[in-house]
């Protein structure tokens, strides 16, 4: 089944610096990759995904580069703030017409993300 | 409009009982996945519900059983716990498989923190 593997699982930044956060996955046919922000003591908050058909997306100060080749997908956060300090989830998910689909989303382990001020 | 909503939202039982777990979707959405998230983890899929049937499994024992309502509303049961079901049980909902050609994206809830000891 589709194995996803997030790095790094700690990251710490100065605030105004940029952060990245890099996943990989294990099955090619993967064609949906949401990210999520986790805030203490809440449940995951869709912040931006991305479709296997685009290479990259921008929302703002954040964006997400996939690259279908090596199987892996990016999360980049310009200008930090300390509001952006929290867990951060990537995940994968496989078409409902492949073996073992219907859109259940396998996640990454988690990146926590601290900004200082 | 209201968004994912699940309840309780704490709770605390004893090895052996069973527990139910309440949420209600998105409103326009129709389908409700659960998930498990272990403290430092990220969310385990443990299955999906779609017209008041289970679509898909994840890797989670027999004791780990739901329901769909007509008004999408769902429940998740789990009996004879154990130590380790001690988790926060997440709810997300989406629009039906199709939709968007399989690339329905899931909103979660805020989750229940369930206590076993």
């Amino acid at each position: 089944g589709e194995n996803v593997e997030q790095h790094p699982s700690t990251l710490s930044v100065q605030e105004g610096d940029s952060a990245v956060i890099k996943c990989t996955y294990s099955d090619s046919a993967s064609n949906y990759f949401p990210w999520y922000k986790q805030e203490l003591g809440k449940g995951p908050q869709l912040i931006i995904d991305i479709r296997s058909n685009v290479g990259e997306k921008k929302d703002q100060r954040i964006a997400v580069t996939l690259n279908k080749t090596a199987k892996h997908f990016s999360l980049h956060i310009t200008e930090t703030q300390p509001e952006d300090s929290a867990v951060y989830f990537c995940a994968a998910t496989l078409p409902p017409w492949t073996s073992g689909g219907y859109n259940k989303l396998i996640f990454g382990a988690g990146t926590r993300l601290a900004v200082h001020p | 409009d209201a968004g994912v909503t699940q309840s309780p939202t704490h709770l605390i039982k004893t090895r052996g009982q069973q527990v139910t777990l309440r949420c209600s979707p998105k409103s326009g959405h129709d389908t409700v996945s659960w998930y498990q998230q272990a403290l430092g983890q990220g969310p385990q899929f443990i299955f999906q519900y779609y017209e008041e049937e289970e679509r898909q499994r994840g890797n989670f024992p027999d004791r780990f059983s739901g329901h769909q309502f007509p008004n999408y509303s769902s429940e998740l049961n789990v009996n004879a716990l154990l130590l380790g079901d001690s988790a926060l049980y997440l709810c997300a909902s989406s629009q039906r498989w199709g939709y968007a050609g399989g690339l329905e994206t899931q909103y979660f809830g805020p989750g229940t923190r369930l206590l076993v000891l």
